[in-house]
């Protein structure tokens, strides 16, 4: 058990499919993330909530939703998405928002898309 | 831009033998270093980190060290074992990206026995 669930591990879906990933975190943490980690390439920070505020939105495009209806829960919804968008998309919780406060990482979703 | 440089990008290592990772940054101004450790199936799990008023740290068999001077950093796993094999991962707060943490590229260690 980690302290950041997510749910589902596994997700294919069409190009013309809405779906959400979930995430949830049993640590008190004031700040939850979504990252997007493809094969060799670098973790790249996707949006960053502080107290349920989106705080960060690393340039991403708009078939990307989040949403953070409280501390302990955030979502990503995904609508037309694209083939290059396949990935496993990791959530994350930190006590504060900055670099400097550690990242408690979910086991991930694994996004495929046809 | 500013980023973070790792190597190598996989390792292969007798069991018991020492396994190094190395580490480079480009913003002078960053003081915080973390590793991740990301096992098969599974998110990234902090497993030691330095911030820049020291130059050493150790926790059994696993030690960084950062030379602030030359923007590189280090980690050192000593005995390995095969449940070291993992992917590992920098990271590093670059203030010129909005201090925001950002990540190597990763390290796949293998641990043969």
């Amino acid at each position: 058990e980690t302290g950041v669930t997510q749910t589902p591990r596994h997700l294919v879906m069409g190009m013309t499919n809405k779906k959400s990933l979930k995430c949830e975190q049993h640590l008190g943490h004031n700040a939850m993330y979504w990252y997007k980690q493809s094969a060799k390439k670098p973790l790249e920070l996707m949006f960053v909530y502080s107290l349920e505020e989106r705080v960060e939105n690393n340039s991403v495009p708009s078939r990307f939703s989040p949403e953070c209806p409280n501390s302990s829960h955030l979502f990503l919804h995904l609508h037309t998405l694209q083939p290059e968008d396949s990935a496993l998309y990791l959530c994350a919780s930190s006590q504060l928002r900055g670099g400097n406060s550690p990242l408690h990482f979910g086991n991930g979703t694994r996004l495929t898309v046809t | 831009g500013e980023n973070v440089e790792q190597h190598p990008s996989t390792l292969s290592v007798q069991e018991g033998d020492s396994a190094v990772i190395k580490c480079t940054y480009s913003d002078s101004a960053s003081n915080y270093f973390p590793w991740y450790k990301q096992e098969l199936g599974k998110g990234p799990q902090l497993i030691i980190d330095i911030r820049s008023n020291v130059g050493e740290k150790k926790d059994q068999r696993i030690a960084v060290t950062l030379n602030k001077t030359a923007k590189h950093f280090s980690l050192h796993i000593t005995e390995t074992q095969p449940e070291d094999s993992a992917v590992y991962f920098c990271a590093a707060i670059l203030t010129g990206g909005g201090n925001k943490l950002t990540f190597g590229t990763g390290t796949q260690l293998k641990v043969e026995l």
